[in-house]
């Protein structure tokens, strides 16, 4: 399968900074990555799809002020969690589709937690 | 709208036996694909097996089976010969209809492989 990589795995950062977590595809070139968060013991939601040099597309009820998606090149997109508060605390995981399979790779996730 | 339910919250079962976890489906689009992911405590997202709906046949990878029931709209997961690493949560997913490719998922299950 394909391989997606996250980074940072885990961060701890206090109320109002802001957060970046960066999303890559090391196979291949993944024109569309995906945003998730899940709460402990809770599904995947769905947050935004990353367009490879377009706007992001957010799910209904996601900020996108708050949440700032950036996909630069084919290998890479940004999630920027601005003046993150308590409530922001997840587990953010990304994806890319595997061509030519359209299976869809997960990244290790990344977990958050402010304080 | 398309859905995926997955009604068993937890469940056990003993090692070295067979174990099958449910997941029904709901849309009216013909053609649709269905994936099982398997996510341990470390939070990685882990693909295990892919069916598609003109597929013929059920899908298997290993100890893995899909089986598949179009008319019921069921895709239950068969994990056989269960092992204690086999112990996590289960989602199943749908692949969106919006030809996006995102993901909708099931509720999960979270397996207990009891030694």
């Amino acid at each position: 399968g394909a391989v997606v990589s996250q980074h940072p795995s885990r961060v701890i950062c206090k109320s109002g900074t802001s957060v970046k977590i960066e999303c890559r595809s090391l196979d291949f070139q993944a024109t569309t990555m995906f945003w998730y968060r899940q709460f402990p013991k809770q599904s995947l939601m769905l947050m935004a799809t990353s367009n490879e040099g377009s706007k992001a597309t957010y799910e209904q009820g996601v900020e996108k002020d708050k949440f700032l998606i950036n996909h630069a090149s084919l290998t890479l997109s940004t999630l920027t969690v601005t003046s993150a508060h308590p409530e922001d605390s997840s587990f953010y995981i990304c994806s890319s589709h595997g061509r030519p399979t359209d299976t869809q790779y997960f990244g290790p996730g990344t977990r958050l937690t402010v304080l | 709208a398309q859905k995926i339910t997955q009604t068993q919250p937890g469940m056990f079962v003993q090692e070295k036996e067979a174990v099958t976890l449910d997941c029904t489906y709901d849309t009216s689009d013909p053609s649709y694909g269905l994936f099982w992911y398997k996510q341990p405590s470390s939070g990685e997202m882990i693909f295990l097996i892919y069916q598609g709906s003109y597929d013929q046949q059920n899908a298997t990878e290993g100890r893995y089976s899909l089986n598949f029931q179009k008319a019921r709209k069921s895709a239950n997961l068969v994990i056989s010969a269960s092992q204690l690493g086999d112990s996590a949560m289960y989602f199943c997913a749908m692949r969106d209809s919006s030809n996006t490719g995102k993901l909708i998922f099931g509720q999960g299950t979270t397996l207990q492989v009891k030694p």
